[in-house]
């Protein structure tokens, strides 16, 4: 009953420093998305990928990028993190047309 | 500005009161959703609406997809407490998954 697993859930960075957060689905699932949320807000699409080895930009994709592994594994990094960067993010997966599966989140601080 | 555009942004309201949130967008859909989204959660599907026209019930939550699937609203009747959260409607345009600009809603006992 895993779902969608997303790390770390919370992670303070300095000005920057690199990072990569982790997501892994067990569904199947082909096409995988990184979000950030800022507070009160809606969901912003920063990367996606339709299948494995695809990927393309969203809405957001400046100072990130991403890495489809595997059809299980979708990973985001931040090159050289800034306060900008500061936000939740959320990894998804989903098959065409249907629900969308999120993971926990990771609050990410950038001092 | 975000491909999906969400109104009001924000909805204090009384117990008891009827509310409509509305998700327009230039673009058309193949089918738009509705989430909802506790704080410190991850949004969690509410209903996809699908057929142009499309009223789909769900309790107290009516949910209504535009004629041209351009635009799709929510209505809750008679809110609740424990309808408070984050709204948020959703779609996909050639794989990419867009969500809306967000309604947070406050219902007051």
């Amino acid at each position: 009953n895993a779902g969608v697993t997303q790390t770390p859930k919370f992670q303070v960075l300095k000005t920057g420093q690199s990072m990569t957060l982790q997501c892994a689905q067990d569904m199947n699932h082909n096409s995988m998305y990184w979000y950030r949320q800022d507070p009160g807000m809606g969901l912003r699409l920063i990367y996606y990928s339709a299948s494995e080895g695809t990927t393309d930009k969203g809405e957001v994709p400046n100072g990130y990028n991403v890495s489809r592994l595997n059809k299980r594994e979708f990973s985001l990094r931040l090159e050289s993190a800034a306060p900008s960067q500061t936000s939740v993010y959320f990894c998804a997966s989903k098959r065409r047309d249907t629900e969308a599966f999120f993971g926990q989140g990771t609050r990410l601080t950038v001092v | 500005t975000q491909l999906l555009e969400q109104s009001p942004q924000f909805l204090s309201i009384q117990e008891g009161e009827n509310l409509t949130v509305y998700c327009n967008s230039s673009s058309v859909f193949s089918s738009l959703q509705w989430y909802r989204q506790e704080p410190g959660e991850g949004p969690v599907l509410l209903v996809t609406v699908v057929t142009g026209g499309e009223v789909k019930k769900l309790k107290r939550l009516t949910f209504q997809f535009g004629d041209a699937r351009k635009d799709s609203s929510l209505h809750i009747t008679a809110a609740q407490p424990g309808d408070t959260g984050l709204y948020l409607c959703a779609g996909s345009v050639f794989n990419k998954f867009y969500f809306g600009s967000g309604t947070k809603l406050n219902v007051k006992p």
